[in-house]
This record gives structure tokens, sequence and C-alpha cells, in this order.
């Protein structure tokens, strides 16, 4: 069974660097599957931040480009979010989600909850 | 960037009730459109892909269909489980964006 589990600081002040990770136990890295980071602000609705597939290619949201950076592990079988110079806008549950090529998301974490305050 | 409108934002229904939300999308996107079940806040689950595919699992009194810019999903006979928000999503391999979300609330 694949499981997803999201790790990392609750808490960051203004201008801090969000790093997250994402374990996937059940499951190895392989062509076909790509790996992706959502958020939800608090009483908001989902907002995909980017994606990574097998080869290393990423994909990002146009608004978040230049802030993000998603990276993956395949020997530890996990996948990373880094977020530059956060403010109290980037709040949110941050999931991390598989997909397969093709298709979305169809397996996801529990959530991460990070709080950016001063 | 391509943008998801739901409507409606709200939906009051009834134990039994059969019901539809609706997802418009400003430009032409085929059939590459997903529906997801989210409960308070916890991880969404998929529903639905490619507009009308069934996910394993999912309950067959939920459907999708439409193409192009229109989408529908229909949940006959609710049943309590069912009272939640829902959202489509757009799907790409360089862009997934989701709609506003419907929230369903038991009348």
């Amino acid at each position: 069974q694949v499981q997803l589990q999201e790790s990392g600081p609750g808490l960051l002040k203004p201008s801090e660097t969000l790093s997250l990770a994402c374990s996937v136990s059940g499951f190895s890295f392989r062509s076909g599957y790509f790996w992706a980071w959502i958020r939800q602000s608090p009483g908001k609705g989902l907002e995909w931040i980017g994606s990574v597939y097998h080869g290393g290619i990423t994909y990002y949201k146009t608004s978040l480009k230049t802030r993000v950076n998603i990276s993956m592990d395949k020997s530890t079988t996990q996948f990373f979010l880094k977020l530059d110079s956060v403010t109290a806008a980037d709040t949110a549950v941050y999931f991390c989600a598989r997909g397969e090529s093709g298709s979305t998301f169809d397996v996801w974490g529990q959530g991460a909850p990070v709080t950016v305050s001063s | 960037d391509i943008e998801m409108t739901q409507s409606p934002s709200t939906l009051s229904a009834s134990v039994g009730d059969s019901v539809n939300v609706t997802c418009r999308a400003s430009r032409y996107v085929s059939v590459w459109v997903a529906w997801y079940q989210q409960k308070s806040e916890k991880a969404p689950q998929l529903l639905i892909s490619k507009a009308s595919t069934l996910q394993s699992g999912v309950p067959s009194r939920f459907g999708g269909s439409g193409s192009g810019t229109d989408f529908t999903l229909t949940i006959s006979s609710l049943q309590p489980d069912d009272f939640a928000t829902y959202y489509c999503q757009y799907y790409m391999s360089d862009s997934h964006i989701f709609g506003q979300g419907t929230k369903l609330e038991i009348k």
C-alpha cells in the first residue's frame, strides 16, 4: 500500500525558507509517475505548487516559480519542497501527492500545517 | 493561465437527493478534468479522472461528464458520508488548476 508522509518545521518567521520532505513507502520511484506539492491556506481552496518527474524534470506554478524548488532522492524514496522568502501568505497545510502520468493525484499525504509568523 | 470556475459555491441538499456540481474552464481543456472530495481540510480523495472515469473503490452514485470547457459532477441518491467539499481540477503535465470548491451541506 502506497503511503506518503510529510515532515518539516511547522513554524517559520517571515523571510525564512520553508523546507518539507515527503517520505514515500510501499512504492519505488519509477517512470510513469510524478510527485507533487499542493497547499491549502486556512479556509481556502487547493493550490498546486509544483511537480517533479522521474527524470528530474520539474514544473512549477508560474506565480511561485522564482521562490520554489522541488527535488527528489530516489535512493530514499523522498521528495522535497523548498520555498524561499516566506510571508504570512504562505501559511497553509502542505500536502504531498503522487500522480500517474496522463492522470492526476491519486495518493496524498495527510498534510503538514505550516505557519509563518513573526 | 486557465481558470476553473465551479458553481454553486454552496449547495444544500437532503439525503437521497441527486445533485450536480458544474465546472467551467476558461478555455478548451479536452477531457483533462478530475473531481475530488475533501472532508474538513483533510487529504482530498480522487473520485473521477479524465472527466468521467470513476476511480477504483468510488461508489457508482458518483458520475462525471463533459468535455471541452463544461463539466459536471453528479451525485445520485446522496448518502450522509457525501456531505463534503468538492473540487474540480484541470490537469496537464505542466499545470494543475483547481476550482474554488463547492461545499455540499445537509439541508
